[in-house]
C-alpha cells in the first residue's frame, strides 16, 4: 500500500502570507496526486486534482505541483476562510485503492 | 444543483448490519465512477470503497473487504453500501463521493462532489 505523508502537521500563518504543504508518497503516484480542504463540520472540498489542476470554482490563489512522490500544495496569499485542514489522496494501480495522507491543519497566527 | 445525499446511519450494536445510501441529483449518475470514504470522529478520511459507472467494478479497503459491499442503482440514480458484521472501529461519518472520471478504475482519480455524510455508530 502507498503511504502518503504531510508536513507540516500544523502550519501556523497570518492571513495575507503563503503556504506551503508538503505531500510525500512511499512510491510513484505518477500525477495522480489530489488535495482537499475540509473546515470543521464539513465535507471535504476537492481543490486540485492530477497534481496540478484546479478544480471547478478554486481560487487561483490555490496551486499545486509535483509528480512521482512529491508534491506541494501552495496558497499564495492567505484569506481568513482558507485556515482549515488540507488532505492530499492517490490512487494506485495496484492493489486497487485509494489513500489519504494524513493532514495538515493550516491555523492562524 | 449537483448534490448527494446520504441517509441509513445510525447506532447498531457490534456485530450486526446497516445499510446506508446516497441519493444523486443534478448530473449523469450512470455516467461516473462513486465512492465512500469515512472518517472516524477527530480522525482523518479513510476511502472505503469505489464503483465504476456501471457496476462491473468494484474495490474495497482492506480494512472492509468481505464486510461491506458496495452496489448501485442507477435506475434510481442511488449508490448503496451495505455494511455486515459491523465492528467498533467502524465508527465514523460516512461520506458517498462522486469521482470526476467517467470511465472504469483508471480514470478515477479524484473525489469532486461530496455529500453531507451520515454518521455510523457501532457500539453495545
Amino acid at each position: 500500500e502507498i503511504v502518503l505523508t504531510q508536513s507540516p502537521a500544523t502550519l501556523s500563518l497570518s492571513p495575507g502570507e503563503r503556504a506551503t504543504l508538503s505531500c510525500r508518497a512511499s512510491q510513484s503516484v505518477s500525477s495522480y496526486l489530489a488535495w482537499y480542504q475540509q473546515k470543521p463540520g464539513q465535507a471535504p472540498r476537492l481543490l486540485i486534482y492530477d497534481a496540478s489542476n484546479r478544480a471547478t470554482g478554486i481560487p487561483a490563489r490555490f496551486s499545486g505541483s509535483g509528480s512521482g512522490t512529491d508534491f506541494t500544495l501552495t496558497i499564495s496569499s492567505l484569506e481568513p476562510e482558507d485556515f482549515a485542514v488540507y488532505y492530499c489522496q492517490q490512487r494506485s494501480n495496484w492493489p486497487p485503492g485509494y489513500t489519504f495522507g494524513q493532514g495538515t491543519k493550516l491555523e492562524i497566527k | 444543483q449537483v448534490q448527494l445525499v446520504e441517509s441509513g446511519g445510525g447506532v447498531v450494536q457490534p456485530g450486526r448490519s446497516l445499510r446506508l445510501s446516497c441519493a444523486a441529483s443534478g448530473f449523469t449518475f450512470s455516467s461516473y465512477g462513486m465512492h465512500w470514504v469515512r472518517q472516524a470522529p477527530g480522525k482523518g478520511l479513510e476511502w472505503v470503497a469505489v464503483i465504476s459507472y456501471d457496476g462491473s467494478n468494484k474495490y474495497y479497503a482492506d480494512s472492509v473487504k468481505g464486510r461491506f459491499t458496495i452496489s448501485r442503482d442507477n435506475s434510481k440514480n442511488t449508490l448503496y453500501l451495505q455494511m455486515n458484521s459491523l465492528r467498533a472501529e467502524d465508527t465514523a461519518v460516512y461520506y458517498c463521493a462522486k469521482d470526476k472520471g467517467q470511465g472504469d478504475y483508471g480514470d478515477l482519480n479524484a473525489f469532486d462532489i461530496w455529500g453531507q455524510g451520515t454518521m455510523v455508530t457501532v457500539s453495545s
